[in-house]
């Protein structure tokens, strides 16, 4: 079975641009979950959906946004970019959603590196 | 206070030797307590998990959970160079139809051959 796919891996923008990430579960999953990871402030949730519908979502500004298609493909988009959004972007799938890890474990991608300069 | 507290490192040890890492947390309400390993250019995977106070062991490895001191550990024996990448420990609470899950920063481990 293939992993999780996200693309692209690397992605360079200036500020104030936007930026739509990719990510596409492993087949069969349902949930992508979003997260953002930097040596500060760790990995960090941002956002989960589930049959095209947010199911939860953090502590993030409302520039930060997703979106669910019915193959559970899923979307991250980043408006009016800011330096402090340089982080690995990664996505993580899951059969269901809010299951916990021990029905439901989450598998993540690789991850995008967004550097905003 | 944040919620899950782990050792910053990074931390360099040679092979062979016993690797201790640790984090605490202060939600008494988390019930899971899992160990992911983040290889370098690559996504975490989940290493361990163990929903109980005590030992679990996988091979080489073994999570230790404390649930009256609110600490958990994760001990690698006879550490070997591929075990060099970042550890996060994790923590969940399940409510009903809901999960959070809240991640430690990470510990970056090098193994010298």
């Amino acid at each position: 079975k293939a992993g999780v796919t996200q693309t692209p891996r690397y992605l360079i923008k200036t500020r104030g641009q936007q930026v739509t990430l990719s990510c596409s579960p492993i087949s069969g999953h349902r949930s992508v979950s979003w997260y953002q990871q930097t040596p500060g402030q760790g990995l960090q949730f941002l956002f989960e959906y589930f049959s095209e519908t947010q199911r939860n979502k953090g502590n993030f500004p409302g520039r930060f946004s997703g979106r669910q298609f019915s193959n559970s493909r899923s979307e991250m988009n980043v408006s009016t970019l800011e330096l402090g959004d340089s982080a690995l972007y990664l996505c993580a799938s899951s059969l269901e959603a809010s299951r916990g890890s021990y029905n439901s474990p989450l598998h993540f991608g690789n991850g995008t590196r967004l550097t905003v300069t | 206070q944040k919620e899950v507290e782990q050792d910053p490192g990074p931390l360099s040890v040679p092979e062979g030797a016993i690797v201790s890492l640790n984090c605490t947390y202060s939600n008494s309400a988390f019930q899971y307590f899992m160990w992911y390993r983040q290889y370098s250019r690559k996504g975490p995977e989940l290493l361990m998990y163990t929903y109980s106070s005590g030992n679990k062991e996988d091979g080489r490895f073994t999570a230790q959970v404390d649930k009256s001191s609110k600490y958990i550990s994760l001990f690698i024996r006879d550490s070997q160079p591929s075990d060099s990448a970042t550890y996060l420990c994790a923590m969940e609470r399940v409510t009903g139809a809901n999960s959070k899950l809240t991640f430690g920063k990470g510990i970056t481990l090098s193994v010298r051959p």
